[in-house]
């Protein structure tokens, strides 16, 4: 079955960079893109960008063009999010997402707290 | 840029009918997704591709479009419904969107 596993929670200081990761199994990595979304607490869902896995291309959303990467190693099927110039309001979950014929999977989430 | 917009909120009894629109004129090209998060976890796929449903998702959710408007519809809302409800669609480039959430009160 599909699966995406991602890392632990982080607390970083405001300016500092913060990676997640994002480890697939259960289909073909390179097949399906992965997205990235987060949610601020008590706010809604904010889609950043997707990764293609098989190209390494990427298209991030507007307002994290600059601070935002994506990457992926697919030796280990595994995807990246790195997010920098961190401040208090990027305090977020940080989910990953794959879209497998036509169904939805999403990881558990990764609390990242941006706090001096 | 592409917005897509839903009422902050609606309320309903139970075995009432729940509708939950979303509007946006991206939504006249390309498919919507709903989305259904409980407190604390992660979102869980219950329409697609504007009003399939995949499997395991109850039958009372529904789906339907037209024009720049999707609806999610809750046929017969239990309490277990109650939740944060999110529609979302992608631009012609794969640039992804999410409505703003409807906060769903079934009591």
């Amino acid at each position: 079955q599909v699966q995406l596993v991602q890392s632990g929670a982080e607390v970083k200081k405001p300016g500092a960079s913060v990676k997640v990761s994002c480890k697939a199994s259960g289909y073909t990595f390179t097949d399906y893109y992965i997205h990235w979304v987060r949610q601020a607490p008590g706010h809604g869902l904010e889609w950043m960008g997707w990764i293609n896995p098989n190209s390494g291309g990427t298209t991030y959303a507007q307002k994290f063009q600059g601070r935002v990467t994506m990457t992926r190693d697919t030796s280990i099927s595994t995807a990246y999010m790195d997010l920098s110039s961190l401040r208090s309001d990027d305090t977020a979950v940080y989910y990953c997402r794959v879209v497998v014929i036509e169904l939805d999977y999403w990881g558990q989430g990764t609390l990242v707290t941006v706090s001096s | 840029s592409y917005e897509l917009t839903q009422p902050s909120s609606v309320s309903v009894s139970p075995g009432q009918t729940a509708r939950i629109t979303c509007s946006g004129d991206v939504l006249a090209k390309t498919y919507a997704r709903w989305f259904q998060q409980k407190p604390g976890q992660a979102p869980v796929l219950v329409i697609y591709k504007d009003s399939e449903r995949p499997s395991g998702i109850p039958e009372r959710f529904s789906g339907s479009s037209s024009g720049t408007t999707v609806t999610l519809t809750i046929s017969g809302a239990q309490v277990e419904d109650e939740a944060d409800y999110y529609c979302y669609s992608a631009a012609d480039n794969n640039l992804g969107v999410f409505g703003g959430g409807t906060k769903l009160t079934v009591l």
